[in-house]
Parts: C-alpha cells; structure tokens; sequence
C-alpha cells in the first residue's frame, strides 16, 4: 500500500526557505502514470495545490507560486522533495504530499501524507 | 483558472437524515473523448489529511460507505450523504482535476443538528 510521510522544520523566519522531504513507502517514484506533488492548508481555512510532477521530469506549478518553488527527486532514496524560498506569515500551513494518477485515469489526489505544520513568525 | 464554489459553506443535518452539497465549476470539466467529469470529492476529519471519497464525479473509492453518492456533470455537481451518520461530521471539498492548476471549493461543513 502507497504511504507518504513528510519531514522538516516546523519553524522559520520570514524570508527563509521552506525545505520539506517526503519519503514514499510502498510505491516507487519512477512508476509511470503517477504524479507526486504537495498541497498546502493554512490553519482554518481551505486546500492549495503547489506543484506535481511525473518521473520523466514533467512538472506542473500553480502559478501563484511558481516563481518560488522548487521541487527535487531522489528516486535512491525514494523520496521528493519542496523548497518554497522568501517566505512570509502567509506561507504558514499545513503542508501534505500527495499523489495522483495522471492523464484520463486521474481519479484525485490519493494517497495524502499525513501532514506538517510550518509556522513562518519572526 | 477553474474557480471551485461550493455551497452551502456549512450544513447541520439531523442524525439518519439526508445531505446534499453543491460544487460549482467556472469552466466544464467533462472530458468529451472519455464521457468522464474530472471531479473528485473530498472529507476532511479535523486533524487528520483529506480522504478521497468520490472521483469522476459519481465513482466511489473502495471502501467508501454507499450512503456517499456523487452527481452532476458538466460545471454542476452534488455530494449526497443519504442518511447521516455521527461519523460523516467533517468538512467536505470538491476539486477538479481536469486542468492545472487543480483548485478546490471552499469547503462546506457538515454538522449534526
């Protein structure tokens, strides 16, 4: 069964980066027809989709974050990666990698790490 | 941009009763070439990630309680929780996944009243 788990610090300054690894277990992240990507959730409020991408380096950013976002794969070690750089108090949330299928077959995002909360506060 | 709007924002439903929640997409996502509406539902239990319920609009994912029903097609959609249980208080999300970026609604939450 597909698991993800995020890891990172819980806590920066404002105009730090935001460095989060999601290690996948059960899976791997070079099977083709999967995305792999993260979403985030401020405290209280609604979903945001960041970025998804697929092993042959496609990748797809929500634009509002795309000029801050960088995403990295490690497929040895089975694990992905997001840098958000220049970060403020609005960049505080929830942070969860998920995966999805792709093309006709995309169902939704399914499975979903469990989550991490970043604070950004000075 | 496809804006996700749902409604209402919050419901509160009598234990046994029925649910229905609304999602309205700016643009169509029904893929003409496969007759399937990219539009997944979600429930979101407080602390814990979102679930996915429900996909190309009407398909429930293993495991999901048949009491959830999905419906709709084109830019029109509704979540139906035939007779609630104590267990379905959540928040509820739709999104749409036929074009990035990928948004979801607003989120409406479901109470027992």
């Amino acid at each position: 069964q597909l698991q993800l788990q995020e890891s990172g610090p819980g806590l920066l300054k404002p105009s730090q980066t935001l460095s989060l690894t999601c290690t996948v277990s059960g899976g791997s992240l070079s099977n083709s027809g999967f995305y792999w990507g993260w979403i985030r959730q401020p405290p209280g409020m609604g979903l945001e989709w960041i970025v998804s991408f697929y092993y042959d380096g496609t990748t797809h950013y929500n634009p509002s974050l795309k000029s801050r976002v960088t995403m990295s794969v490690d497929t040895s070690t089975n694990r992905f990666s997001l840098n958000l750089n220049s970060v403020t108090a609005a960049d505080t949330a929830v942070y969860y990698c998920v995966s999805h299928r792709s093309g006709t077959y995309a169902k939704g995002f399914d499975p979903w790490g469990q989550g991490t909360l970043v604070t950004v506060s000075s | 941009d496809f804006v996700m709007t749902q409604s209402p924002d919050s419901l509160a439903v009598s234990l046994g009763e029925r649910a229905t929640i609304n999602c309205k997409s700016s643009q169509s996502v029904l893929y003409n070439s496969n007759n399937k509406n990219y539009l997944a539902w979600y429930q979101q239990k407080p602390g814990q990630p979102p679930k996915l319920l429900i996909y190309w609009a009407s398909t429930r994912e293993s495991g999901v309680p048949d009491r959830f029903s999905g419906s709709g097609s084109g830019t029109e959609f509704t979540l139906t929780i035939s007779s609630l249980q104590a267990e379905d208080v959540a928040v509820y999300y739709c999104q749409q996944n036929y074009g990035t970026p990928y948004t979801f609604g607003q989120g409406t939450k479901l109470e027992i009243k």
